[in-house]
């Protein structure tokens, strides 16, 4: 069964410092990977996705993530955080044929002003 | 656009008590998801309906979940009876079709306590 690990589980932050939030996943074939966002009593969005093509991606209010297949990895970055910025951030994947959308742990990010 | 709509959003029963959560998706998406977020976790996949079909339900608990999608719009999400540990969130996400591209979009969830 596919598997993603969000090893972060509390990220502390100044504004405008840089972020980087790991994720990795399991399964070895073709995968989608996707960023939610969880702001504070609000539901979960979407931040970005990887569907197929540059692995490079740009998603809404100044996120990327870059999917490295050698290390099964889809790291979200930012350059600079703003306050707000804190919220519950989930990485998730499906697999080629299974729509099942598998969620990391999740990873809660707090910046500081 | 209206978004994926849960009601209601706060429930508190005792436990053996039935409880049920509904469910009205965005407008002409066909699929339906149910999860469930347990505090400190990621959801996790309960129901997936294509239309009013169940596609997916290998993680429904049968034996105290039910659920449904007669018309293949709204949904509604059963438990009888509730146990102390069901007590979490129940989030219910909608897509456009099926797909593993596909964005799902989510409701704001209700958040069950069971005393």
């Amino acid at each position: 069964a596919q598997s993603v690990s969000q090893h972060n589980h509390h990220v502390i932050l100044s504004e405008a410092a840089s972020l980087e939030l790991g994720c990795n996943y399991s399964y070895g074939g073709t995968v989608n990977l996707f960023w939610y966002v969880q702001y504070p009593g609000q539901h979960l969005q979407l931040l970005l996705k990887y569907f197929s093509g540059d692995p490079l991606v740009k998603g809404i209010k100044g996120f990327e993530a870059e999917f490295i297949k050698s290390k099964f990895s889809f790291n979200l970055r930012k350059p600079s955080v703003q306050w707000s910025d804190t919220a519950e951030y989930f990485c998730a994947s499906t697999n080629f044929g299974n729509e099942k959308l598998t969620f990391g742990t999740g990873t809660r990010l707090t910046i500081i002003p | 656009e209206a978004g994926v709509v849960q009601s209601p959003r706060y429930k508190i029963i005792e436990k053996k008590q039935p409880v049920a959560f509904w469910c009205n998706p965005i407008s002409g998406h066909n699929t339906l998801y149910w999860y469930l977020q347990n505090l400190g976790q990621g959801p996790e996949l309960l129901i997936r309906y294509e239309n009013e079909e169940a596609v997916d339900d290998s993680q429904l608990p049968k034996d105290r979940f039910s659920a449904e999608r007669l018309k293949g719009v709204d949904s509604t999400l059963k438990i009888q009876p509730a146990e102390l540990g069901d007590s979490a969130v129940y989030l219910c996400a909608s897509s456009l079709e099926a797909g593993t591209g596909e964005t799902q979009y989510f409701g704001p969830g209700t958040r069950l306590l069971v005393l």
